[in-house]
């Protein structure tokens, strides 16, 4: 399996502050992505890079910014955090050069915004 | 535009017992589609991906999942449940960039 890490695990925050997650990963894949979990939603795309410095929005991505300067980190920044922000984030990385061969997650950080 | 529907948010059923969870997919070409578990607290878990190379697929722990184009299904079935099966089961969809399309999931409930 991938070698894919999250950082923190948890987190509290309070609201207005800047957070940001980190994902790395230890077999230089090129697709990673950032979901968020929620209740009753699944998980929804956030961000989503296709190479170092090349990144695109998913379907939630208001109030999060990401960067990826190296192939194996990905971080996303809750630029201001706000209440609606407590979740669950899940990185994802593409397990081959195709989309067949499946996605591999991380462990998940619980975030919660007081 | 692509979706994902889990027919059931909740499903429980007797250990020993087979095993249903429903999902249909809108998509426009041909998916990939995957089921995923997770465990309370835990990350998520392949148990098995349709690739139109076979239109059943065998997974782990024996789940497997038939995918049926006419109908735009890929239910996802096991003959005999078992306690450890207590999870919540997503259906998993592929697009554009790789970008994975999730349904809301199932939560599946394993009584003695």
């Amino acid at each position: 399996d991938a070698g894919i890490t999250q950082s923190p695990r948890h987190k509290v925050t309070e609201t207005g502050t800047p957070v940001t997650l980190r994902c790395h990963q230890t077999e230089n894949h090129r697709y990673m992505y950032w979901y968020r979990q929620d209740p009753g939603h699944g998980l929804r795309l956030i961000h989503y890079s296709y190479g170092v410095k090349d990144t695109d929005k998913g379907e939630v991505s208001d109030g999060y910014s990401v960067s990826r300067s190296k192939t194996e980190d990905f971080l996303l920044t809750l630029e201001s955090a706000t209440s609606s922000q407590t979740s669950v984030y899940f990185c994802a990385i593409r397990d081959s050069g195709t989309a067949v061969d499946g996605y591999t997650f991380g462990s998940g950080t619980r975030l919660t915004v007081v | 535009a692509q979706s994902v529907t889990q027919l059931d948010s909740h499903v429980s059923v007797s250990e020993g017992t087979p095993v249903l969870l429903r999902c249909n997919y809108s998509s426009s070409y041909s998916p990939s589609l995957f089921w995923y578990v997770q465990h309370p607290n835990k990350g998520l878990q392949l148990l098995l991906k349709y690739t139109s190379a076979a239109t059943l697929v065998k997974g782990i722990n024996g789940f497997e999942a038939e995918f049926k184009k006419s109908e735009t299904s890929f239910h996802l079935t096991k003959p005999s449940a078992h306690m450890s099966d207590a999870a919540e089961y997503f259906c998993v969809l592929t697009g554009t960039a790789s970008k994975l399309t999730f349904g809301t999931g199932t939560r599946l409930q394993v009584t003695l």
